[in-house]
């Protein structure tokens, strides 16, 4: 059974980077699949941020793409988020996800820019 | 980017009856090979999205055969054609053939 897990700071201070990683489960991170990051403000809409490939190739909202680095780690099973420069607008659920049709979600980490 | 519009943004819909979410992409979706990059996913609170639809009209392995995609180009739909009480979500439509892949804004779905 596939399964991916957030981990990260919750709570990051205005114009500081925020960190996350997930870790996957059940699934090989070197196969087939693009591996993407998606948040959700509270009680708002979902917002794609980015994906990597096994290759280490990288696709990114280019509405973001200034403030955000995805990186993966083959050995660990692991894919990383960082968006630096944060500010209150970025606080959200922040989700790792499987595929570009997102078939498989971690449960969510909340991140809270505020000082 | 192409924006995912969906309507209605809520619906009331009674035990048993037809639920029909509609989401128009700005532009074509549909690529050479004839295949809809349109999913569609299910919220219920305090979790992720879970993928129902793919494909516009390929339902995801353990989803309940009520619920039904049919679209193509720039006009979808997501059918539930007999509500259950487990079914009152927020649904999102997804669009993953141009980056930024872009989502509409959501259906809440109640019972009536």
């Amino acid at each position: 059974q596939v399964q991916l897990q957030e981990s990260g700071p919750g709570l990051v201070k205005p114009s500081g980077t925020l960190s996350l990683t997930c870790t996957v489960s059940g699934a090989s991170i070197s196969s087939s699949y693009w591996w993407s990051w998606v948040r959700q403000p509270p009680g708002k809409g979902l917002e794609w941020i980015g994906e990597i490939f096994r290759s280490g190739s990288t696709n990114y909202n280019p509405s973001l793409k200034s403030r955000v680095t995805i990186s993966i780690d083959t050995s660990k099973n692991q894919f990383s988020l960082k968006l630096n420069s944060v500010t209150a607008a970025d606080t959200a659920i922040y989700y790792c996800v499987r595929d570009r049709a997102h078939d498989y979600w971690g449960q969510g980490t909340l991140v809270t820019v505020s000082s | 980017d192409i924006v995912m519009t969906q309507s209605p943004d809520s619906l009331a819909v009674s035990l048993g009856e037809r639920a029909t979410i509609n989401c128009k992409s700005s532009q074509t979706v549909l690529d050479s090979l004839n295949k809809d990059y349109v999913a569609w996913y299910q919220q219920k609170p305090g979790q992720p999205p879970k993928l129902l639809i793919y494909w516009a009209s390929t339902r995801e392995s353990g989803v309940p055969d009520r619920f039904s995609g049919s679209g193509s180009g720039t006009d979808f739909i997501l059918t539930i054609s007999s509500l259950q009480a487990e079914d009152v979500a927020v649904y999102y439509c997804h669009q993953y053939y141009s980056i930024p892949w872009t989502f509409g804004q959501g259906t809440k779905v109640e019972i009536k």
